[in-house]
């Protein structure tokens, strides 16, 4: 069976400080990593991907499959990163089911 | 272009009816996925579409199905509604083969059941 756990509901940080959101999964086989995220009164985004390795709105995130994570991170909290954020996973093979993650409402404070 | 629009934005049904929700892609889009989103169970998966084919499907039970037209358009269908229906369904379509390459969401269809 496939997991992602978001350890944390909600993480509040100080403007400028870094910020880490975890993510940690559970899966047998190559899974595919995503970060989504939603700004209040927004759509859902689909913000990175780990096949990309791309750096989005200052965003980073590197597989660890030995750590099995997937944990985002940015050097510099904005106050326009308030927003929710999700951890996905894509499993391989057959099916490819989609699990995510309950989401971690991320918090700058000004 | 115009993004994703989904039909209707809202609806309130009862217990035991069936529904039937709509997405329209992105244009030139032709690979739609659907979604549940509730505050008790989070995002849930539902389907997969790239031209008119399943591709991918979640845990759900067989009340939920759905379809892609010839025009990419998608829609699912929940039968004999129960109250944990009661969720925000979103839609995302993208380009090609791959969902999640410029991956773009609609507005969602909120579902009361009753």
């Amino acid at each position: 069976a496939q997991r992602v756990t978001q350890p944390e509901k909600l993480l509040s940080v100080f403007k400028g400080a870094p910020v880490e959101l975890k993510c940690n999964y559970s899966y047998s086989g190559s899974p595919e990593l995503f970060w989504y995220v939603q700004y209040s009164r927004q759509r859902l985004q689909l913000l990175l991907r780990h096949i990309s390795r791309e750096s989005i709105k200052g965003f980073t995130a590197d597989l660890n499959k030995g750590e099995t994570s997937f944990h985002l991170k940015k050097p510099f909290a904005q106050e326009e990163d308030s927003a929710m954020y999700y951890c996905a996973l894509k499993g391989s093979g057959g099916y490819q089911k989609v699990t995510f993650g309950i989401g971690t409402k991320l918090q700058v404070i000004p | 272009k115009a993004g994703v629009t989904q039909t209707p934005r809202y609806l309130i049904k009862t217990r035991g009816q069936q529904v039937t929700l709509s997405c329209s892609p992105i244009s030139g889009h032709r690979s739609v996925s659907w979604y549940q989103q509730t505050p008790g169970q989070g995002l849930q998966f539902l389907f997969e579409y790239f031209s008119e084919t399943q591709r991918n499907k979640g845990n759900f039970p067989g009340r939920f199905s759905g379809r892609q037209f010839s025009n990419s358009r998608s829609e699912m269908n929940v039968s004999t509604l129960e109250l944990g229906d009661s969720a925000l369904y979103l839609c995302a379509s993208s380009a090609g083969q791959d969902p999640y390459n410029e991956q773009f969401f609609g507005p969602g269809t909120r579902l009361t059941v009753l």
